[in-house]
């Protein structure tokens, strides 16, 4: 499969705790991309790598977020101290120039 | 800001109907793209389509067409002789373009489609 793929695809936690999340691009694809999707609404950006820079940063984005892509790869995307307001799916995307392609998501509940 | 409004929040339609699903965008820039993705019920979004903003050509794939009209800022987009797996939500998105290239995603609320058989 050579697809966009998301670890973990479920992840349950407690308010306060950190969950962390992985997301491997399609392998020749520069540009990746985080979103973020509540039941009933249409995916919201979050961030944007292109290599291992960090270009581009939503205001929904708050202190408590934070993502890296080390070496222009994988991505991951920590959540410090989770709210109940995060529960969402999150999204990563990738793309080589125009059309972007979606991983299944990472579907975090927090309790 | 960009917005993208997709006012039918559910259609529901009999296999072999036709139906249309309407997307309007709100963008300061003048160049840019329009795209429609499928997010079926296993819930991975699946590109459909890609229309620069300077290209107002309709376009036909199989069952699919699309509509793009600059003067109303509409992308719409029709199924022909719908079938129960078109059952999913549709999502119409918006980006700019920086140096030639399409960047993060605005997009619509969609519309969740239901074909019944």
């Amino acid at each position: 499969d050579t697809g966009v793929s998301q670890d973990p695809r479920h992840k349950i936690t407690k308010r306060g705790q950190n969950v962390t999340f992985r997301c491997d691009p399609i392998s020749e694809h520069n540009r990746l991309y985080w979103y973020r999707q509540t039941l009933g609404q249409g995916p919201e950006f979050l961030t944007y790598f292109q290599n291992e820079a960090q270009l581009e940063k939503s205001r929904l984005l708050s202190d408590r977020f934070s993502a890296e892509r080390p070496k222009g790869s994988f991505s991951t995307l920590e959540i410090q101290r989770t709210e109940q307001g995060d529960s969402a799916m999150y999204l990563c995307a990738s793309s080589s120039v125009n059309e972007q392609f979606f991983g299944p998501g990472t579907r975090l509940t927090v309790l | 800001a960009q917005k993208v409004t997709q006012a039918q929040t559910e259609i529901s339609v009999v296999e072999k109907e036709d139906v249309t699903l309407d997307c309007v965008y709100e963008t300061r820039d003048t160049t840019y793209y329009l795209f429609w993705y499928k997010q079926p019920p296993s819930g991975e979004l699946v590109f459909l389509i890609r229309r620069n903003s300077f290209d107002e050509q309709n376009e036909i794939s199989g069952r699919y067409s699309w509509n793009f009209q600059k003067s109303t800022s509409s992308f719409n987009f029709t199924i022909t002789a719908s079938q129960v797996v078109d059952s999913a939500v549709y999502f119409c998105a918006l980006s700019n373009r920086d140096s030639g290239s399409a960047r993060q995603l605005t997009f619509g609320s969609g519309t969740q489609l239901t074909v019944l058989p």
